[in-house]
């Protein structure tokens, strides 16, 4: 398997729900990325996983907290979202840190 | 810290006709410089990286090119399609750079 999945496509919530994000890899990648992306830019690093441990938390707002549950799964749960974090949610995975990261197809987030 | 400028913005060529978008970097110890291709509404997919002990790496039609002297590093796409347009990103990390640093990203329309 050499795809990175991200489940669901497409989430529509309102400020006051609580929904999560998933992610999944299953080629031994041992670094893992949540990045946001807004139209037009390039994406946006919030959080980086090494071998399990958050590394990087790029100054994100406590409403994203992210949870690596084992080397192949990535979660971002989400929480009193705001609509400026209308977004694609990009994950990726690299064998290690800052080799060739490989996107998964994104999540793209409404928030109302 | 490091900043990556790429050029230009939006570049329209005619099918069949070579492309290529510029980035420079500020770091000198920048030393991984991947290139990535975003069509719209999806992933972005790595096209082609380069690492600073090479001077040109080459895959079929695409081609990069690094100047470390000069900072910085080329895409060229030779015989253009319909399908090779999209948004391109370049981006650039060094060993003590704990994230790829990422171009703004060049729109590129290939007309019939």
């Amino acid at each position: 398997d050499t795809e990175v999945t991200q489940t669901p496509k497409h989430l529509v919530m309102g400020m006051t729900n609580k929904k999560s994000l998933k992610c999944e890899q299953h080629m031994g990648h041992r670094a893992m990325y949540w990045y946001k992306q807004k139209a037009k830019k390039p994406p946006e690093l919030m959080f980086v996983y090494s071998y399990e441990k958050l590394s990087i938390n790029e100054s994100v707002p406590s409403r994203f907290s992210p949870e690596c549950p084992n080397s192949s799964l990535l979660n971002l749960h989400l929480h009193a979202l705001q609509p400026e974090d209308s977004a694609l949610y990009l994950c990726a995975s690299s064998q290690q840190w800052l080799n060739e990261q490989f996107f998964g197809p994104g999540t793209r987030l409404t928030v109302l | 810290g490091e900043n990556v400028e790429q050029h230009p913005s939006t570049l329209s060529v005619q099918e069949g006709d070579s492309a290529v978008i510029k980035c420079t970097y500020s770091d000198s110890a920048s030393n991984y410089f991947p290139w990535y291709k975003q069509e719209l509404g999806k992933r972005p997919q790595l096209i082609i990286d380069i690492r600073s002990n090479v001077g040109e790496k080459k895959d079929q039609r695409i081609a990069v090119t690094l100047n470390k002297t000069a900072k910085h590093f080329s895409l060229h796409i030779t015989e253009t399609q319909p399908e090779d347009s999209a948004v391109y990103f370049c981006a650039a990390s060094s060993d003590s750079n704990y994230q790829l640093i990422w171009g703004a990203g060049t729109k590129l329309i290939i007309k019939p």
